[in-house]
Formats: C-alpha cells, sequence, structure tokens
C-alpha cells in the first residue's frame, strides 16, 4: 500500500541551524510528495510540492528533492528561524485524480530557540 | 483571500449523540476532502467529493456519513458518538481539474469533544 515514514521528533534546534528532516514514501505508481506545516491551532498548509521525479520543491527558505531511487523527500533549511516552530508532515497523492486523498506521515514537531 | 470555513469550531456532546460538522470551501472550488487528527496524530483521511459526487474512502467508520451540497458545502454526520470519536475534524477544498497544481487548503478545523 501507500504510506509516508518521517522520522519522529520533536527536533529542537537553536536559531540559525540547519535543518533537515527525513521523509520515505511507499507508493505504487509514480505518486506525487508534499510537505505540509501545521502551526498551533490552525490547519495544515502547503509549504511545497514534487511532481515527479528528481524535481525539488522550495518555499520560504525550505527546500526538498523528490528522489525516487531512494523514495525520500526530505526537507531542508539552511538556517530556521524562531517562527519556523511547527508540526511538519509529509504527503503524498497516489493520482492526480479529482478528490483524490492525501496520505500523511506522523508529523514531526520542530522547535526553534533563540 | 477567502478561506475554508468551518463550523463550528467547538463542539461537545456526549456518547451516543449525533453531531453535524459543516465546511465550506474556497470560492470555485469543486472539491472537499475530510480528515480526522488525533491529538499529537497525522491527520487520518474519511472521505471526499468532487462535483457532489464521492471521490474516495479512507477510514470512515459507518456511523458517519457525508455529503456535498449544489453550492459544495460539506457536512459531516457522526451518529452514536463514541469517546474515540473525539479529535479535531479537518475539512479541505482544491479545485478538482487543476489536478496537483491545485493544492489542498484546509480550514482551521472542528474540535470534537465527546464526553
Amino acid at each position: 500500500g501507500n504510506s509516508v515514514t518521517q522520522m519522529e521528533g520533536p527536533v529542537t534546534l537553536s536559531e540559525e541551524a540547519f535543518l533537515t528532516i527525513n521523509c520515505t514514501y511507499t507508493a505504487t505508481g509514480y505518486p506525487s510528495l508534499f510537505w505540509y506545516v501545521q502551526y498551533p491551532g490552525e490547519g495544515l498548509q502547503l509549504l511545497l510540492k514534487a511532481t515527479k521525479a528528481d524535481d525539488k520543491g522550495s518555499n520560504k527558505g525550505f527546500e526538498a528533492t523528490y528522489r525516487k531511487e531512494t523514495t525520500s523527500f526530505h526537507l531542508e533549511k539552511g538556517s530556521v528561524q524562531v517562527s519556523d516552530s511547527a508540526v511538519y508532515f509529509c504527503a503524498l497523492s497516489r493520482s492526480n485524480q479529482a478528490g483524490t486523498a492525501l496520505i500523511f506521515g506522523k508529523g514531526t514537531t520542530l522547535s526553534v530557540s533563540s | 483571500a477567502a478561506g475554508v470555513i468551518q463550523s463550528p469550531r467547538h463542539l461537545i456532546k456526549e456518547k451516543r449523540e449525533t453531531a453535524t460538522l459543516k465546511c465550506y470551501p474556497i470560492p470555485r472550488h469543486d472539491t472537499v476532502y475530510w480528515y480526522q487528527q488525533g491529538p499529537g496524530q497525522d491527520p487520518q483521511f474519511l472521505i471526499s467529493f468532487y462535483e457532489k459526487m464521492q471521490s474516495d474512502k479512507g477510514s470512515i467508520p459507518d456511523r458517519f456519513s457525508a455529503q456535498q451540497f449544489s453550492d459544495y458545502h460539506s457536512e459531516l454526520n457522526m451518529s452514536s458518538l463514541e469517546l474515540g470519536d473525539s479529535a479535531l475534524y479537518f475539512c479541505a477544498s482544491s479545485l478538482g481539474s487543476g489536478g496537483y497544481n491545485s493544492p489542498l487548503h484546509f480550514g482551521n478545523g472542528t474540535r470534537l469533544t465527546v464526553t
């Protein structure tokens, strides 16, 4: 079946540190991959996406590259800020068809201190 | 910009009661998704609708039902509530024809507490 595995948190970093959150997936076919972020008390927000192998998604200093050979989509940021503290979810979509659900990983909590 | 509106924000019910959650998608979005998120858990997909027809189904209990109306809003009906139904329920919307170019936009959720 289709699934997403994320590194367990929490991840605790100091401001300006380098961030990596690992994500690997299992899927049939060629899924699209996403990172969503959830701030306390809010819904999930799309952070970035990649729809085919070797694509790099980027947004707000975050990047992730779709690696088909390692079935991975690791999230990275060169210099984190306190405002990046949130829960990060890796997700996949197995189809481009309307209404196809996203399958989420268990989420990784990031805590950044000044 | 208009976002996904969910109502109510908070709901307290007793065991065996029923609950109805409402979701109003972003204007022009024709696809809605329902997710359930337990404390510290990942969102679990329940069900989705595209153009008022069910498009995908996840782990939705038989006690739950949902539909999408002609104005594209959706309602999740939950009956015979159990303590384990206590969770945050998210609705998301997208433009179905946009495929991956139309990402899911999530509402802020309805927090259901069953006592």
